[in-house]
């Protein structure tokens, strides 16, 4: 099992639509998670961070964090075909690793 | 410059070769990472600094793979007779200090595409 799961997609919404987009992690001990969007042929970057139980709104995104169901979400509202691209969800393992441990992504296309 | 910078930006060698990748961190991060993404997978960690030690080496995934950093600053990948499977986007990402609290997210360059023939 990978520790970091999500959903390879396509997910595919209308523009104006909410986005949802989910990861689930093995490891209890983790404490911070992080998403990415990638654009293709482009380096990641972050767009939300969270690492307190429950809901962390930034602009149209909002991250969620459930550590006892052990997974993380992150909601776009109001999406944008411009939001289009794969979202990357990361951990940092309490496993005396520092480095981000990365999900495979999910591919988001926003319908115009 | 204010981000993560990479060199070089493409690379392109033959089976057997040596390369050598580099990444200069944001400025005053102390703590540098190198990832590699192989087409339409996720990013697997390789290499973790904090100042000049490296902590974690984990990931490299033989012992062709090595790095380098001096300075605190600057760090240098090497790729000893490159194999076809090295082929890849290698990233490097900087942080203020090392991952694990919330406001210490990775920042990342835009990558080296090595291709090898």
């Amino acid at each position: 099992q990978k520790e970091v799961e999500q959903n390879s997609g396509p997910l595919s919404v209308p523009e104006g639509a909410i986005a949802s987009l989910n990861c689930t992690y093995s490891d209890r001990g983790s404490q911070s998670f992080f998403w990415y969007r990638q654009y293709s042929g482009k380096s990641p970057e972050l767009i939300m961070f969270i690492y307190s139980n429950g809901d962390k709104e930034d602009g149209r995104f909002t991250a969620q964090l459930n550590k006892a169901s052990q997974y993380v979400s992150l909601l776009i509202r109001d999406s944008q075909p411009s939001d289009s691209a794969t979202y990357l969800c990361a951990g940092a393992m309490d496993t005396g690793r520092r480095a981000l441990t990365f999900g495979s992504g999910t591919r988001l296309q926003v319908q115009p | 410059g204010a981000g993560v910078s990479q060199s070089p930006s493409n690379k392109v060698t033959e089976k057997g070769k040596d390369v050598e990748l580099r990444c200069d961190p944001i400025s005053g991060h102390t703590a540098l990472y190198w990832y590699r993404q192989s087409l339409g997978q996720g990013l697997e960690f390789l290499i973790y600094f904090q100042g000049n030690s490296a902590p974690d080496k984990s990931g490299l995934p033989s012992d062709r793979f090595s790095a380098e950093r001096t300075g605190g600053s600057v760090s240098t990948l090497t790729i000893q007779r490159t194999q076809q499977e090295d082929s890849a986007v290698y990233l490097c990402a900087s942080s203020l200090n090392a991952a694990g609290t919330g406001d210490q997210p990775q920042h990342f360059g835009d990558g080296t595409r090595l291709s090898i023939l």
